[in-house]
């Protein structure tokens, strides 16, 4: 089953633009992935946030965590064409389950030039 | 490095009959995992390998089935193909089955199931 949602499920910007991606999960983590995935092909790892930390930055890509909320966001600056693609969220499984990751149902952005 | 590679890319078969997927892990990952991805359910866990190992498994029938060598390549293999089975199947490989470290994911197998 899904951990969580993903927020809003489509996205259309234009290029320059900063798109924001907010994650909700349902129980307690250890750390949060983001992904993403080009049209039905491999996910990329972005980021990886843990539990202990609110905020991480990579390029032009923020991520923050607010594990009193259950939630994370994803915002990428100054948005390319390049950027189009889905992305997710992945929360790890538990105790025990090794790597397992539960992903959200993604977030389709569409970057326009 | 090399990336994860898998094989093959695409594959169609028909229902009843068997399939098996191939991973090759990126050099000196031990850990590798499975995901199902369909636009109806999204991605979710298959199973995870560690040394030869099956570490954990998700919420899938015992028709899919999955193993490890001792060289950290994988196989996965779905008996009984349904209509359902049709999906992007992912591999993940990572240095090790804690928690808490990026997963490199391959680029896929579609396979199409008629």
């Amino acid at each position: 089953s899904q951990q969580g949602e993903e927020d809003p499920q489509a996205l259309s910007i234009q290029e320059g633009e900063n798109a924001t991606m907010n994650c909700s999960y349902k129980t307690s983590i250890n750390n949060l992935q983001w992904y993403r995935q080009n049209s039905g092909r491999g996910l990329v790892h972005l980021i990886l946030i843990r539990s202990n930390e609110r905020e991480k930055h990579s390029g032009r890509l923020r991520v923050t965590l607010d594990t009193s909320k259950k939630s994370s966001s994803l915002l990428i600056t100054a948005s390319r064409a390049a950027d189009t693609a889905s992305y997710f969220c992945a929360t790890d499984a538990g105790p025990g389950a090794g790597t397992a990751l539960i992903f959200g149902k993604g977030t389709t952005l569409s970057v326009s030039s | 490095k090399a990336g994860v590679t898998q094989t093959p890319r695409y594959l169609i078969k028909t229902r009843g009959q068997q399939v098996t997927l191939s991973c090759s892990p990126i050099s000196g990952h031990r850990s590798v995992s499975w995901y199902q991805q369909t636009p109806g359910q999204g991605l979710q866990f298959l199973f995870e390998y560690f040394s030869e190992t099956q570490r954990n498994k998700g919420n899938f029938p015992g028709r899919f089935s999955g193993r490890q060598f001792s060289n950290s390549r994988s196989e996965m293999n779905v008996s009984t193909l349904e209509l359902g089975d049709s999906a992007l199947y992912l591999c993940a490989s990572s240095l090790t089955t804690q928690t808490g470290y990026e997963q490199y994911f391959g680029p896929g197998t579609r396979l199409t199931v008629t």
